[in-house]
C-alpha cells in the first residue's frame, strides 16, 4: 500500500473556479502535511504547510482530517497560472527526516 | 543565490555504464536528499544524509550509492546503469527541523 495516495486528475476546470483535491496517507503516526506544487519538468516547489486547525493563504485553503486520515486543497477562483500538478506530502514523526510524496493530481485551468 | 544545482541535466547511458549525479547546494543545509520520478509512482526517496560524512538508505536504494564528503555536495552515484533506473532524479536539501525541501531542477537519466 501507497504511503501517500491521490487522485491523478486531470482536473479540467475554467477559469473562475473552485477546485478540491483530496490526499489519503496510511501511517497514522504522520505529523507533518504539505501540499507542493509541480510545474511541468520543473522541480516541486512548496505551496503550503497543513496545520491541524486548517490554514488559509490568499485563493488556497488546506485542511486536514486525522481522523479519516486525508488532507484536502482548496483553489478558489482558479487562474490560468495554476495548472500544475499538486503533490501531497507527508513526514512521520519519528523520522523527520523523511517525506513521502503522493503521485501528484494535475489540473488544468482553461480560458 | 543558486540554491541547489544538479549536473548533468540530461544524461544517455548504455546499460552496464556507470555514472555520478552531482548536487550542489549553497544554503549551508544539513540535509540532502535523493529523489527519483517516475510517472504514476510520485518521488520516491533514494538515499539521504543528515550531514557530512553521513549517509542512509531511503526508500529504493538498490543499484545507487552516495557520498557526502562536504557539506555542501552530495553524489548520486550509478554502477552500473540499467533501464529500469530511466528516470528523473530529484535532489533537494533542507536545514535541519525545518519543513521545507528545497529542490534542484532534476536530472533527467535515459538508460538503453
Amino acid at each position: 500500500r501507497k504511503e501517500v495516495e491521490q487522485d491523478p486528475g486531470p482536473f479540467n476546470v475554467p477559469e473562475g473556479a473552485t477546485v478540491a483535491f483530496n490526499c489519503t496517507y496510511s501511517n497514522s503516526a504522520s505529523q507533518s502535511f504539505f501540499w507542493y506544487r509541480q510545474d511541468c519538468r520543473k522541480e516541486p516547489k512548496l505551496l503550503m504547510s497543513v496545520y491541524s486547525s486548517g490554514n488559509e493563504d490568499g485563493r488556497f485553503t488546506a485542511q486536514l482530517n486525522r481522523a479519516s486520515q486525508y488532507i484536502s486543497l482548496l483553489i478558489r477562483d482558479s487562474k490560468l497560472s495554476d495548472s500544475a500538478t499538486y503533490l501531497c506530502v507527508v513526514s512521520p514523526e519519528y523520522n523527520f527526516n523523511k517525506f513521502y510524496f503522493g503521485s501528484g493530481t494535475k489540473l488544468n485551468v482553461k480560458p | 543565490n543558486a540554491g541547489v544545482t544538479q549536473t548533468p541535466k540530461f544524461r544517455v547511458l548504455k546499460t552496464g555504464q556507470s555514472m555520478t549525479l552531482l548536487c550542489a547546494q549553497d544554503m549551508n543545509h544539513e540535509y540532502m536528499y535523493w529523489y527519483r520520478q517516475d510517472p504514476g509512482m510520485g518521488l520516491r526517496l533514494i538515499h539521504y544524509s543528515v550531514g557530512e560524512g553521513t549517509t542512509a538508505k531511503g526508500e529504493v536504494p538498490d543499484g545507487y550509492n552516495v557520498s557526502r564528503l562536504k557539506k555542501q555536495n552530495f553524489l548520486l552515484g550509478l554502477e552500473s546503469a540499467a533501464p529500469s533506473q530511466t528516470s528523473v532524479y530529484f535532489c533537494a536539501s533542507s536545514p535541519p527541523g525545518a519543513n521545507v525541501l528545497t529542490f534542484g531542477a532534476g536530472s533527467r537519466l535515459t538508460v538503453l
